[in-house]
């Protein structure tokens, strides 16, 4: 079955801009969750959304925001643009069961920030 | 607040040798699973191999195998007979009662052929 899909793969944004990225989870996964990757700060947890509500926020301020649909497939949003946004975005799908789930992850949106 | 480290940025195997990477973390919780990721270049995470905290049998995943110790808060994995496709970042990562991951830093694993 599909894995989980991520759009755009990459772009360019400039500082000030707004951008908004895609992810479509696993078949019959209703939780996603979002992950920012940067060289300095790693792998870090932005939010988590189930059944269309954010269920878990990670330390992020608000520029950072998403939504899921009613079909489970989710957005995120960067307001102001920053350089520091400059990041690697991964989204990631599970049943979002209360503990234990293996998490899937998509190859992610690059984003770049001039 | 949960924490993973992992100690060694990067590791070198010969290929067809077998290397351990390891990763400690810090929890207050009783219940929790442990995961190892490879992110090759392409950048996707692949799963390797997930480990429930409440077993005590180590998961095995073909030549992927970890060694769980709890009461010291270790969570090693061992790859036999390293192929040149194992070449990758590895993460460790925990996953507990808020639902999402925890990573480490990440080690990044070369293998020579």
């Amino acid at each position: 079955k599909a894995g989980v899909t991520q759009t755009p793969r990459y772009l360019i944004k400039t500082r000030g801009q707004q951008v908004t990225l895609s992810c479509s989870p696993i078949s019959g996964h209703r939780s996603v969750s979002w992950y920012q990757q940067t060289p300095g700060q790693g792998l870090q947890f932005l939010f988590e959304y189930f059944s269309e509500t954010q269920r878990n926020k990670g330390n992020f301020p608000g520029r950072f925001s998403g939504r899921q649909f009613s079909n489970s497939r989710s957005e995120m949003n960067v307001s102001t643009l920053e350089l520091g946004d400059s990041a690697l975005y991964l989204c990631a799908s599970s049943r979002g069961e209360p503990l234990g789930n293996t998490i899937y992850f998509g190859e992610g949106s690059w984003l770049t920030v001039v | 607040a949960q924490t993973v480290t992992q100690s060694q940025p990067e590791m070198s195997v010969q290929e067809a040798e077998t290397v351990t990477l390891s990763c400690t973390y810090d929890t207050s919780e009783s219940d929790y699973y442990l995961f190892w990721y490879k992110q090759p270049p392409s950048r996707q995470m692949i799963l390797v191999i997930r480990q429930e905290a409440y077993k005590q049998q180590n998961a095995t995943e073909n030549r992927f195998s970890v060694n769980f110790q709890k009461a010291a808060k270790s969570f090693s994995l061992k790859i036999s007979d390293s192929q040149l496709g194992d070449a990758a970042m590895y993460f460790c990562a925990y996953g507990g009662s808020q639902g999402n991951l925890i990573f480490g830093k990440g080690t990044k694993l070369s293998v020579k052929p």
